[in-house]
């Protein structure tokens, strides 16, 4: 049962840091490109960043590009999204999903809630 | 990375069958069999029951269907029943090796 639990939610002002992370067990972590998908109140998901399985390659959404960067450690089992230059439109509930085969997303974390407010 | 485009509602009575497009373009949905669906009942994480345009995953109910006609994909949920109400989601593969989402189509059972 693969499990993926996210933490380091929680309240921040405008055009500070968060970072975010996302344990991962019951799998072969590092034989998995692994997601941040992310949903603001009341909106539609949205697609943030995909790391490959080696960590060798990373992608963003053009709303965050520049400002978010996503990383692992194979070793430690987890996922991170370090977020600078937050903005109040990134307030929402972050997922951390585990990618398939870069086709779709079987497995997702419950989320952690990052309220961006002055 | 434009969101690719779902209806923002659709209703159905228990037993009916409901069909839910997402159009995109020749960069995502029509360059790749690449298009999932999710569920997502509120306050839950979303739940894959469509993947590679038309595989249904172990565990998910036959009534769900997807299919696929050039830009369009759809997702048809036959034999409607209460606990289908929900909100669902289209995702697609881009040609930056990005993912797209839909806006969501919230399903309403009458």
């Amino acid at each position: 049962q693969v499990h993926l639990v996210e933490s380091g939610g929680g309240a921040v002002r405008p055009g500070r840091s968060l970072r975010l992370s996302c344990a991962a067990s019951e799998f072969l972590f590092g034989s998995y490109g692994m997601h941040w998908v992310r949903q603001a109140p009341g909106k539609g998901l949205e697609w943030v960043a995909v790391i490959w399985r080696d960590g060798s390659q990373e992608n963003y959404a053009d709303s965050v590009k520049g400002r978010f960067i996503i990383s692992r450690d194979n070793s430690k089992n987890t996922l991170y999204l370090q977020m600078n230059s937050l903005r109040a439109e990134d307030t929402a509930v972050y997922y951390c999903v585990r990618d398939e085969r870069e086709a779709f997303f079987a497995h997702w974390g419950q989320g952690t809630l990052v309220t961006v407010s002055s | 990375q434009s969101a690719l485009t779902q209806p923002a509602s659709v209703s159905g009575s228990p037993g009916q069958a409901i069909t839910i497009s997402c159009t995109g373009t020749s960069s995502d949905v029509g360059s790749y069999n690449l298009v999932s669906w999710y569920q997502q009942h509120p306050g839950k994480a979303p739940k894959l029951i469509i993947y590679e345009d038309t595989k249904r995953p172990s565990g998910v109910s036959y009534r769900f269907s997807g299919s696929k006609s050039g830009n369009t994909a759809s997702l048809t949920i036959s034999g409607l029943q209460a606990d289908d109400e929900a909100d669902y989601y289209c995702c697609s593969f881009e040609a930056r090796a990005t993912w797209v989402f839909g806006g969501g189509t919230k399903v309403t059972v009458l």
